[in-house]
Formats: structure tokens, C-alpha cells, sequence
């Protein structure tokens, strides 16, 4: 697939500053969308997700921006936390009724500095 | 709630011995997990999709005879990787569909992963 063989981008935020990390699907289909936060060794976390029906959707210190017309997500972090580093991964679902496995996009690695 | 406790996390195996991975959600029910595997610095890749009481559906290119999918109560899935080469060495990591409700989206919580290693 498009992610073998690809190192993850890398986006370095001061700490107490605000990230956004940004996302593209290619497929117009999807009708699900989701955000998972994975630290080093272990499972991804579930962070906030969105239906394709609403273009934003806030949880605790963050926001997800869908549109649809470009395909494009974002994941907007308020006040970073060095708690916040991690890689973010966003996925989407593909066939409708959530029945189907997850395709993961690239994965971005957010290093939160002093 | 939503706890996906995976096992084990790290395994060492040798080349052509099979090894198996459990995936179990703790407080909930599922009747459909998913297997994904994740090469470093990579992202995850889809491998199967587990049915309880059925066969596991596999992504094209998975080698069904090679990686073993049971999902025998709506607790537990396992992955065995049959005779494991280095090749197979990778992060392999299970995720749980929970329901809410029929018009809601169902949310997939993941295990921790299992680290394996083929020498």
C-alpha cells in the first residue's frame, strides 16, 4: 500500500502552543472518520472521531475538522502537553455500519519541545 | 470500559515454530475484531477481519493458511502465526468493535499489541 516503505512526518510544536495535524483520504466513500493517538510499544488510542454528515466535532482540548470537498481531516490540539507526544494516526472507515476494519493513513509524529 | 487486553506482548520465537496471539475484550462483548499488523515507523495495515462463530475475512495478500484466525466466543479472537519466518517479525496488534446503538458508528478499541520476533 502507500504507506510501506514510508518514514512518518514529523511536526515539532512548543509546548502550551496548539498543533494541527493534518490528514488527506482518497476515498470518497468513506463515510467515517477517526483519530488515534499511538505512543512508542503500544496500541492505538482513540481520540475523537466524525461522521461525513458534520464538518467539525470538539472533545477535551481538541477539535476535528473534516472536508469533504478536498477529502481532507485535521486534528487540532489545544495547549499541548509533553503527555501529547506521540504518533497520530487518522483512519476511516470504507463500506458503511462501522462493520468493516480501519484503513490507517500515514501517521504523524508529534515531538512537543520544552 | 472498552478494555482490549492482548497477549503476549513480546514474543521470541524460532524460525518454523507457530506462535499464538490472544485478543480479548474484557467488559464488553464483540462479535467482530480485527487483526492489523504495523512494521516500524509504519503505519497499520489491515491483515483480517474476525467473525465470531464464522471464518475470519482476510485483506488480499494475507496468507489465510499462514496466519490462523479463531474467534470462538465474543471474548476472545487468536492469531497464530504458523511456521514463523524472520520475515514475519513485526508489531501485530488486535482492535474490538463496540457497538452503540444501531445508527451509531461503532468505535474500534485496540489492544496493546504484540511484539514478535523470528530468529
Amino acid at each position: 500500500g502507500e504507506n510501506v516503505g514510508l518514514h512518518l512526518p514529523t511536526l515539532s510544536v512548543q509546548e502550551g502552543d496548539n498543533s494541527i495535524i493534518n490528514c488527506a483520504y482518497s476515498n470518497s466513500a468513506s463515510d467515517y472518520f477517526i483519530w488515534y493517538k499511538q505512543e512508542s510499544g503500544k496500541g492505538p488510542q482513540f481520540i475523537i472521531d466524525i461522521r461525513s454528515n458534520m464538518d467539525k466535532r470538539q472533545g477535551q482540548r481538541v477539535t476535528v475538522l473534516l472536508n469533504k470537498t478536498v477529502k481532507h481531516l485535521s486534528l487540532q490540539i489545544a495547549a499541548t502537553q509533553p503527555g501529547d507526544s506521540a504518533v497520530y494516526f487518522c483512519a476511516e472507515n470504507i463500506g458503511g455500519g462501522g462493520a468493516d476494519g480501519l484503513t490507517f493513513g500515514k501517521g504523524t509524529h508529534l515531538i512537543i519541545q520544552p | 470500559g472498552a478494555v482490549v487486553s492482548q497477549h503476549p506482548s513480546w514474543v521470541i520465537c524460532k524460525s518454523g515454530t507457530s506462535v499464538k496471539i490472544e485478543c480479548r475484550s474484557l467488559d464488553f462483548q464483540a462479535t467482530t475484531m480485527f487483526w492489523y499488523r504495523q512494521f516500524p515507523k509504519q503505519s497499520l495495515m489491515l491483515m483480517a477481519t474476525s467473525n465470531e462463530g464464522s471464518k475470519a475475512t482476510y485483506e488480499q495478500g494475507v496468507e489465510k493458511d499462514k496466519f490462523l484466525i479463531n474467534h470462538a466466543s465474543l471474548t476472545l479472537s487468536t492469531l497464530t502465526v504458523t511456521s514463523a519466518h524472520p520475515e514475519d517479525s513485526s508489531f501485530y496488534i488486535c482492535s474490538a468493535r463496540v457497538e452503540r446503538g444501531v445508527l451509531a458508528k461503532n468505535i474500534q478499541y485496540f489492544g496493546a499489541g504484540t511484539r514478535l520476533s523470528v530468529l
